[in-house]
């Protein structure tokens, strides 16, 4: 089985732009989660979808937003970049519905700079 | 508000010792527990999972327990081997219609050849 696909892996923006990331689950995975990470604030959650809907959602500005697609696609967009949104980005995918007791299998991360 | 804080920040071991990276949550109603490493560049991998019934998971050279009455979780790496060298990670799951986990702010492990 493939694992979870992020893609781009490396992008850089300028302040004001915006960024659209994309992640690919294992096939057969309906539940995506994803999580920013800094060397400040360490890996937190912002976001999570199951069958296209929302489940959680961190706190993070709405300039952050996410969505699935019907095949379990995920998109997440940052709008009006700031520097400190440079940051690893992690998407990941667990086999069931979001239950609290599932192992969650993370992709490589799309590494954003804002400048 | 859960926060979770792991010890020691950074670990150089020479090869071969046993290890114990700690994990310790401020609120102790957490539902699981997860251990992952991370290595350099790269995303997270799932090393074990406790579940809320469970206290202790073993994979291989690896030992996991979770104490929820003291909020604390340790990770037992038994002869360690310069490829365990990463950032090892814990993480909680609070339960509910989520997978949401709260990270550990990582132990940056090294082991020396």
């Amino acid at each position: 089985k493939a694992g979870v696909t992020q893609t781009p892996r490396y992008l850089i923006k300028t302040r004001g732009q915006q960024v659209t990331l994309s992640c690919s689950p294992i096939s057969g995975h309906r539940s995506v989660s994803w999580y920013q990470q800094t060397p400040g604030q360490g890996l937190q959650f912002l976001f999570e979808y199951f069958s296209e809907t929302q489940r959680n959602k961190g706190n993070f500005p709405g300039r952050f937003s996410g969505r699935q697609f019907s095949n379990s696609r995920s998109e997440m967009n940052v709008s009006t970049l700031e520097l400190g949104d440079s940051a690893l980005y992690l998407c990941a995918s667990s086999d069931d519905p979001p239950v609290g007791a599932n192992v969650l299998t993370f992709g490589a991360g799309s590494r954003l700079t804002v400048l | 508000k859960q926060e979770v804080t792991q010890i020691p920040a950074a670990l150089s071991v020479p090869e071969g010792e046993n290890l114990v990276l700690n994990c310790s949550f401020t609120d102790s109603a957490i539902y699981n527990l997860q251990w992952f490493r991370q290595d350099p560049g790269k995303g997270l991998t799932s090393l074990l999972l406790i579940q809320s019934s469970q206290r202790e998971q073993t994979s291989g050279r690896l030992n996991a327990s979770l104490d929820k009455s003291s909020g604390r979780s340790t990770l037992y790496i038994a002869a360690s081997q310069p490829g365990d060298s990463a950032t090892y990670l814990c993480a909680g799951g609070g339960g509910g219609a989520t997978n949401k986990l709260i990270f550990g702010t990582g132990t940056l492990l090294a082991v020396q050849p």
